[in-house]
């Protein structure tokens, strides 16, 4: 069965450096997401794309996130300048374009920032 | 714009019992729900969905909801808890307001399951 795939599973950093998060959705779908978790919270949307440009993003999307889909298969999220507060669960999902809109989730990438 | 609220952010049963996780949803047009489950340090598995036809909608694990527009509630049953049922579980709506259709999550309703 087809399933969204992230790398990596835990991600550690410094506060003030940059990191890409990958996503491998799945291969006949058409629409991305980003969404994130902090830890014993509500998941949250963060950005969506679709046709090769954000379709919408949350207000937590400011100026150090950005979303690419470089090639045919990868989906990344980079946050420029992390600071301790992106600590979270960060998924990626994927959906075709039917309008019953089940979004495939990816196993998530925990982000540590320190 | 749609939202969704899950009444209650602890729920615990015996093994055996029934479960019953309630979910509340407003949405100014005809909605897409869901339900997704998340075990300790995983992701988000889908459980079962409404989009239309039948209002009693069957997922995996022996879970079902049931859609009731009058009252505008998707809560979630299973007959008899099992302890492997144990993990949080997420109410969430299909944002169709916005082009971009995103997924609204409820604040999530942990499940204990007791032997």
């Amino acid at each position: 069965e087809p399933e969204v795939t992230q790398t990596p599973s835990h991600q550690v950093t410094q506060m003030g450096q940059e990191v890409i998060l990958r996503c491998v959705p799945i291969s006949n779908h058409l629409y991305f997401y980003w969404y994130r978790q902090i830890l014993g919270q509500k998941v949250e949307f963060l950005v969506s794309f679709y046709n090769n440009e954000i379709s919408e993003k949350s207000e937590i999307f400011d100026d150090q996130f950005s979303v690419e889909r470089p090639d045919g298969s990868n989906f990344t999220l980079k946050i420029r300048s992390t600071k301790l507060e992106d600590s979270a669960m960060y998924f990626c999902a994927s959906r075709t374009t039917s309008g019953r809109n089940e979004q495939f989730f990816g196993p998530g990438t925990r982000l540590t920032v320190l | 714009a749609q939202s969704v609220t899950q009444l209650g952010s602890h729920v615990s049963v015996s093994e055996g019992a029934l479960v019953l996780l309630r979910c509340n949803y407003s949405s100014s047009v005809p909605p897409y729900l869901f339900w997704y489950v998340q075990y300790p340090n995983q992701g988000l598995q889908l459980l079962l969905k409404y989009t239309t036809g039948a209002t009693l909608v069957k997922g995996i694990n022996g879970f079902e909801a049931e859609f009731k527009k009058s009252e505008t509630s998707f809560h979630l049953t299973k007959p008899s808890a099992h302890m492997s049922d144990a993990a949080e579980y997420f109410c969430a709506v299909s944002d169709l307001s916005t082009g971009g259709f995103k997924t609204i999550f409820g604040a999530g309703t942990r499940l204990f399951v007791k032997a």
